[in-house]
């Protein structure tokens, strides 16, 4: 069964610092792969996708995709409170199907 | 320019009862989905409709759950005969165009089925 693996952490990290979110995926065949961030009580907001192979800069965001090790991870930068959230991570398999994560909890320590 | 809206926010009803969940996609976005989280969960596809083609139904947990979609415009999640393991909160979203494309949700509607 194709799938899209995120540690459920919760994943702490002290204001300031980088939070690196990780995800692998099994369909070598992925194609798209986007980044959504979910508050508690409210609903996933976008905030990066990624198609190619390397990184792309967003702000304080940064997506990196690696099809040859089949992962993407999420870094950002100078961590700040307001991104404590649950981070999910989705990509399309090789039927052009998206596949969730499971989502990953950041704590940002003030 | 405006966002999904889905209607109603919060719903109580009683188990047995039906109940009609509303979605309005982004205008001009030809996909459409409809995902079910339960507290503390991550998404559980339900249903995707792509332009006028058949719908894929095969997330739709039981036959008492069904959608429509007229053209590329409103779609209604129904659910019958509603049990208490229906309770969750149920998000749409829509996407320019097929699921390679960016998904952008509504802010879903809670359903409580007392």
């Amino acid at each position: 069964q194709k799938e899209v693996e995120q540690n459920s952490g919760p994943l702490s990290v002290p204001e300031g610092a980088i939070a690196s979110l990780n995800c692998t995926y099994s369909d070598r065949g992925s194609q798209s792969f986007f980044w959504y961030r979910q508050y508690s009580g409210k609903s996933p907001e976008l905030i990066m996708s990624i198609y190619s192979n390397g990184d792309k800069e967003d702000g304080r965001f940064t997506a990196q995709l690696n099809k040859a090790s089949q992962y993407v991870s999420l870094l950002i930068r100078d961590s700040q409170p307001s991104d404590s959230a649950t981070y999910l991570c989705a990509g399309t398999d090789s039927n052009y199907q998206l596949i969730w994560g499971a989502g990953t909890k950041l704590i940002i320590k003030p | 320019g405006a966002g999904v809206s889905q209607s109603p926010s919060n719903k109580v009803t009683e188990k047995g009862k039906d109940v009609e969940l509303r979605c309005d996609p982004i205008s001009g976005h030809t996909a459409l989905y409809w995902y079910r989280q339960r507290l503390g969960q991550g998404l559980e596809f339900l249903i995707y409709f792509q332009g006028n083609s058949a719908p894929d139904k095969s997330g739709l947990p039981s036959d008492r759950f069904s959608a429509e979609r007229t053209g590329e415009s409103v779609s209604t999640l129904t659910i019958q005969r509603t049990q208490q393991e229906d309770s969750a909160v149920y998000l749409c979203a829509s996407s320019l165009a097929g699921q390679s494309y960016e998904q952008y949700f509504g802010p879903g509607t809670r359903l409580t089925v007392t």
